[in-house]
């Protein structure tokens, strides 16, 4: 079975800290993988995707992700957290039927 | 652009009692969705429309239906409500199918008593 977990539910961070999102997966072949944010009251935002090629993707607002294949994850990292950056992140990869599978969400607070 | 577009926001319903989500999108994507969000669950697939003319159960489908009015327009239907369907619903698109980005409504809030 195709899965997906992010084993935080909670992400505490003080503002200029480095923050990390964690996510590890389990999908056939070769993944897609995403991350997207969502703001209070707001539907989902893209921020960033692997498909392939380099391991270290770059995506919105000063977010990356490293996908890590032996290990079947793809945290989300930022090195300097804001304040603004406070919401719920998923990690989403692609499974081989042609849809997005969803975590259940880790929501990042990012204190002054 | 207004992008993806779900009405209503908000909606109480008794149990029993039917009503229709609207979502309608207006950068010509070709495929539609639609997830429920829930506390700890994340979004789960209720049902997707790769291209217009074709919908498919995704992960919950039971209890809902669906409707590919035409390429801009995707509704999900709740014949008789139940409790258990409480939840925020979100419509996405993507141009096509798969690993392409996502695009979401704001989402409609529904209560069932």
């Amino acid at each position: 079975a195709q899965s997906v977990a992010q084993p935080e539910d909670q992400v505490n961070v003080a503002e200029g800290n480095p923050l990390t999102v964690k996510c590890t997966y389990s999908v056939s072949g070769n993944p897609y993988l995403f991350w997207y944010v969502q703001y209070p009251n707001r539907g989902l935002q893209f921020l960033l995707k692997y498909i392939t090629g380099d391991n270290l993707v770059k995506g919105s607002y000063g977010f990356e992700a490293e996908f890590n294949k032996s290990q079947t994850s793809f945290h989300l990292k930022k090195p300097s957290a804001l304040v603004s950056d406070s919401a719920l992140y998923f990690c989403a990869p692609y499974n081989q039927g042609g849809k997005l599978i969803f975590g259940q969400g880790t929501e990042l607070s990012v204190k002054p | 652009n207004a992008g993806v577009t779900q009405t209503p926001k908000f909606q109480v319903l008794k149990t029993g009692q039917s009503m229709t989500l609207q979502c309608a999108q207006d950068m010509n994507h070709n495929s539609m969705y639609w997830y429920r969000q829930d506390p700890g669950m994340g979004l789960r697939l209720i049902y997707y429309s790769a291209s217009e003319g074709t919908t498919d159960k995704g992960e919950v489908p039971n209890g809902y239906n669906v409707s590919r009015l035409n390429k801009r327009e995707f509704s999900l239907r709740l014949e008789s409500a139940a409790p258990s369907q409480t939840s925020v619903y979100f419509c996405a698109s993507s141009d096509v199918s798969g690993a392409n980005v996502l695009t979401f409504g704001a989402g409609s809030r529904l209560t069932v008593l």
